[in-house]
């Protein structure tokens, strides 16, 4: 059974503290996503990353990085967590090639700054 | 620029009566478009998929969408409700050539027993 995992489900933080995110997803896929939900928003992509050590911005990367050292491990870091970084943070990843590749997403970490 | 609209933000409808949650979408060239899925509490799961192939498409629990090109809009139905069915559903379309996608801001279904 294919599986992304989160190291997280809820994170409370305060705010100016570095946040780590992880995400391991065990189907050896290539692309790994970093998304936020947020209501009446759908999902909007931070960071997403083709291969190990690559990285692409998505739509809303101000405030985040993100690191790929393994293929099989994708991390967000909020370098200053600030209180409208108060999120859902979604991990997903596909085969690599054609963007129709099904995603396969984590369950979600649910992400409060104070 | 490619982009997806759904037009409900809630659909409510009564166990064992039919579902239509409506998508339309903008695109330049013939898009590839999905439903996702999400449950309270769970991970977003691929319902459905259209990649020029037929454009009536079937996925899972008896979901089913139509691609109409005319009309813009891949619009998702189910023949008759059922309490798990209960969830968050997400219209995306393919953003170009590369690996992003663009979602729907989402429907929640309400389903009333």
């Amino acid at each position: 059974d294919v599986k992304v995992t989160q190291s997280s489900r809820y994170l409370v933080k305060r705010t100016g503290e570095k946040v780590f995110l992880e995400c391991v997803q065990d189907m050896d896929h290539e692309n790994m996503f970093w998304y936020r939900q947020d209501p009446g928003l759908g999902l909007r992509l931070i960071y997403f990353s083709y291969d190990v050590k690559m990285k692409e911005k998505g739509d809303i990367p101000e405030g985040y990085s993100v690191s790929r050292e393994k293929k099989e491990r994708f991390s967000l870091i909020l370098e200053s967590a600030s209180t409208n970084q108060t999120s859902m943070y979604l991990c997903a990843s596909s085969l690599s090639g054609l963007a129709g590749n099904e995603q396969f997403f984590g369950p979600g970490t649910r992400l409060t700054v104070l | 620029a490619q982009s997806v609209t759904q037009l409900d933000s809630h659909v409510s409808v009564s166990e064992g009566t039919p579902v239509l949650l409506r998508c339309n979408y903008s695109s330049s060239y013939s898009p590839s478009l999905f439903w996702y899925v999400q449950h309270p509490n769970k991970g977003l799961q691929l319902l459905l998929k259209y990649t020029s192939a037929a454009t009536l498409v079937k996925g899972i629990n008896g979901f089913e969408a139509e691609f109409k090109k005319s009309e813009t809009s891949f619009h998702l139905t189910k023949p008759s409700a059922h309490m798990s069915d209960a969830a968050e559903y997400f219209c995306v379309v393919i953003r170009g050539s590369n690996y992003q996608l663009i979602w729907g801001a989402g429907t929640k279904l309400i389903i009333k027993p």
